[in-house]
């Protein structure tokens, strides 16, 4: 079946304005992740779904980055009044679960966020 | 929280010869430790992966080992090829708290032919 979607898949927007990156992951996967790769750099957490919620928000840098969930599937990251520090690469993954097993997280291709 | 260091940072060598990628974790509880492979421009594909229940794991030109005592796992590419260029991330994670990975900076390699 398909694999985990991301849009768009390329985003430039002027500092100060919102952006929305969506993620459809694969079917059937409860579990949802987000991280944020900066150029030449490796994955940082930044939020865990677990059906429609959200149990670690952890990883979230600043009140300016929301992420929510809905009907267990598709995936919204907003982050409002963007800085040119969030340019990067935003990912997401899912897995079938988190038990023992099921924990493999599929990753999508990304949305690369340039914000000017 | 839970530090994985990987290295080294980029790794050159010739079509044939193996290629060796060492990370380590500071969280003992840690116990699901996957290897990524990341393409220019594309998303990190899962390449291999191991459990804390064992100590090493096989699959074609690639294996991984893991030592919980030192709390080290390390990616093994036999006979490269240069389609294996690209950047490889460990990872580590508790199989709790919805499993959220935590990734090494990255390694670079580069399989000349």
């Amino acid at each position: 079946g398909a694999g985990v979607s991301q849009s768009p898949s390329n985003k430039v927007t002027e500092k100060g304005k919102d952006v929305e990156l969506r993620c459809d992951p694969i079917s059937g996967h409860t579990a949802l992740y987000w991280y944020r790769q900066r150029l030449g750099q490796g994955l940082e957490f930044l939020i865990y779904f677990q059906g429609n919620s959200a149990p670690d928000k952890s990883g979230l840098p600043s009140d300016r980055f929301s992420a929510e969930r809905t009907g267990e599937s598709v995936s919204t990251l907003t982050i409002q009044r963007t800085q040119q520090e969030d340019s990067a690469v935003y990912l997401c993954a899912s897995s079938l679960g988190e038990r023992e097993g099921l924990e493999t997280q599929y990753f999508g291709p990304g949305t690369r966020l340039l914000v000017l | 929280g839970e530090n994985v260091e990987q290295h080294p940072s980029t790794l050159s060598v010739q079509e044939g010869d193996s290629a060796v990628i060492k990370c380590t974790y500071s969280d003992s509880a840690s116990n699901y430790f996957p290897w990524y492979k990341q393409e220019l421009g594309k998303g990190p594909q899962l390449i291999i992966d191991i459990r804390s229940n064992v100590g090493e794991k096989k699959d074609q030109r690639i294996a991984v080992t893991l030592n919980k005592t030192a709390k080290h796992f390390s990616l093994h590419i036999t006979e490269t090829q240069p389609e294996d260029s690209a950047v490889y991330f460990c990872a580590a994670s508790k199989g709790s708290w919805g499993n959220k990975l935590v990734f090494g900076a990255g390694t670079i390699l580069r399989v000349k032919s």
